[in-house]
């Protein structure tokens, strides 16, 4: 069973602080490691797909890094805003699947 | 259109009735995936179409679900003889190749109560 771990569920944070959530997946039959930042109310907004051990990632105040030998994968982001209130999911890709974790939940208080 | 359209939004069904949920991907997309989701759950992979061929369906959770994308185009996701348990958000997602590494596009999702 392909299993994708998140931490921590739910994440409460100042405006202007900096973050960061663990997604751990399964090290063998790597494929892909998708982010995906999902508002309510909205549909799931691809942030990055990472295909490279040791690959970064970066889209304005939000980045990502991979390690796909030891299954795990950081995103960081940096000086929170309120509007970065959302569920953040990642999602492993083995074969045709993409098995997602249950995401963090980030909520930034102003 | 712009994005992955899915309809209806809301269905609300009773016990042991069979319900149909459509998407339509974004035009040209090749890869097309149906998802379930729990409240409080992450979503839960269905079954993946790479244009008309359903190259995974590991994931329907009974020989009730049924999804086809006959013409490689529009998917229907079919639920016959709902049962409360099947309560939740059925997301439809579409991608534009057969590539491992190509991000996906998501629906706003149909909502589904089994009463």
């Amino acid at each position: 069973i392909l299993n994708v771990e998140q931490s921590p569920q739910s994440l409460h944070v100042q405006e202007g602080d900096s973050t960061n959530f663990t997604c751990s997946f399964p090290s063998s039959n790597f494929y892909a490691l998708h982010w995906y930042r999902w508002e309510t109310a909205k549909s799931p907004e691809a942030l990055f797909v990472m295909t490279l051990n040791g690959d970064e990632k970066k889209k304005g105040r939000i980045s990502a890094t991979l390690n796909t030998k030891e299954g795990y994968s950081y995103l960081y982001i940096k000086g929170s805003q309120p509007e970065d209130s959302a569920t953040y999911l990642c999602a492993f890709r083995s074969s045709y699947k993409l098995i997602f974790g249950s995401g963090t939940r980030l909520l930034v208080r102003p | 259109g712009a994005g992955v359209s899915q309809s209806p939004r809301y269905k609300v069904a009773k016990r042991g009735q069979d319900v149909a949920l459509r998407c339509d991907p974004i035009s040209g997309h090749v890869s097309l995936f149906w998802y379930q989701q729990a409240l409080g759950q992450g979503p839960e992979f269905l079954t993946y179409f790479q244009n008309e061929a359903q190259l995974d369906k590991s994931g329907l959770p009974s020989d009730r679900f049924f999804a086809e994308r006959p013409e490689g185009s529009v998917s229907t996701l079919k639920i016959q003889r709902t049962q409360q348990e099947d309560s939740a958000v059925y997301l439809c997602a579409s991608s534009l190749g057969r590539q491992l590494n190509s991000p996906l596009h998501f629906g706003n999702g149909t909502r589904l109560t089994v009463t």
